[in-house]
């Protein structure tokens, strides 16, 4: 099976830099992925890492070390409409995705 | 190209009635996931379906739930006899045939409430 840890809540400023962390252990391993989820709506896709190293997208990044079983998500110039939860999720196998229980991230001004 | 259409966005039953929620994948997507949500907590996944099969059921209770994506029409989720414990939120997420790369598109979910 697939258990993702990450932690359950995050608070930052505006302008500032967050890193939500994700750890994770999965039987067969084929890419790390991060949504986004406001407000118990529509989650959405963010990124996603199959080899290790910075993938940058605009003001989000996400890392991965395979060897680590480690990934994160970094936000830069933090926005108030950041404010949401984020969830890390493994794909495994040829088709499910696994998630985290998410973080909250609230962003104060 | 209009995303993941879930109905209803609401849905209230009483105790031993029946749900039925309804997923439309985009546009060109042959593949749809069916995930629960609880306050508080990640998405759970119950099962993946393409047309008129179903992939993997490993995350889906094994009385009381199923689900069909037929030829033609929605993919339904449905639960009988409902209880208590079902009220969730229903996420329904449709892919184009999957690689490792394939984003999932999500709809808005369905909040189902059982009283």
């Amino acid at each position: 099976g697939q258990s993702l840890e990450q932690p359950s809540e995050v608070t930052a400023v505006e302008g500032a830099i967050v890193q939500i962390n994700c750890t994770y252990q999965t039987s067969g391993f084929y890419g790390l992925s991060w949504y986004q989820q406001h407000d118990g709506g529509a989650p959405t896709f963010l990124s996603y890492n199959a080899l290790d190293g910075l993938e940058e997208t605009g003001r989000f990044s996400s890392f991965l070390s395979r060897s680590d079983s480690y990934g994160y998500l970094l936000l830069q110039e933090l926005q108030m409409k950041d404010s949401a939860s984020y969830f890390c999720a493994v794909r495994a196998g040829y088709s499910t995705l696994t998630f985290g229980k998410g973080t909250m991230l609230l962003v104060s001004p | 190209n209009a995303g993941v259409m879930q109905n209803p966005r609401h849905l209230v039953r009483r105790r031993g009635q029946e749900a039925r929620l309804r997923c439309s994948p985009m546009k060109g997507h042959s593949h749809v996931y069916w995930y629960r949500q609880l306050p508080e907590e990640g998405l759970k996944f119950m099962v993946y379906l393409q047309k008129e099969n179903i992939i993997d059921e490993s995350g889906m209770p094994k009385e009381r739930f199923s689900a069909e994506f037929p030829k033609e029409g929605p993919s339904i989720l449905r639960i009988q006899q409902v209880v208590r414990g079902d009220s969730a939120a229903y996420f329904c997420a449709s892919s184009p045939p999957p690689d490792n790369n394939s984003p999932l598109h999500f709809g808005n979910g369905t909040r189902l409430t059982v009283t």
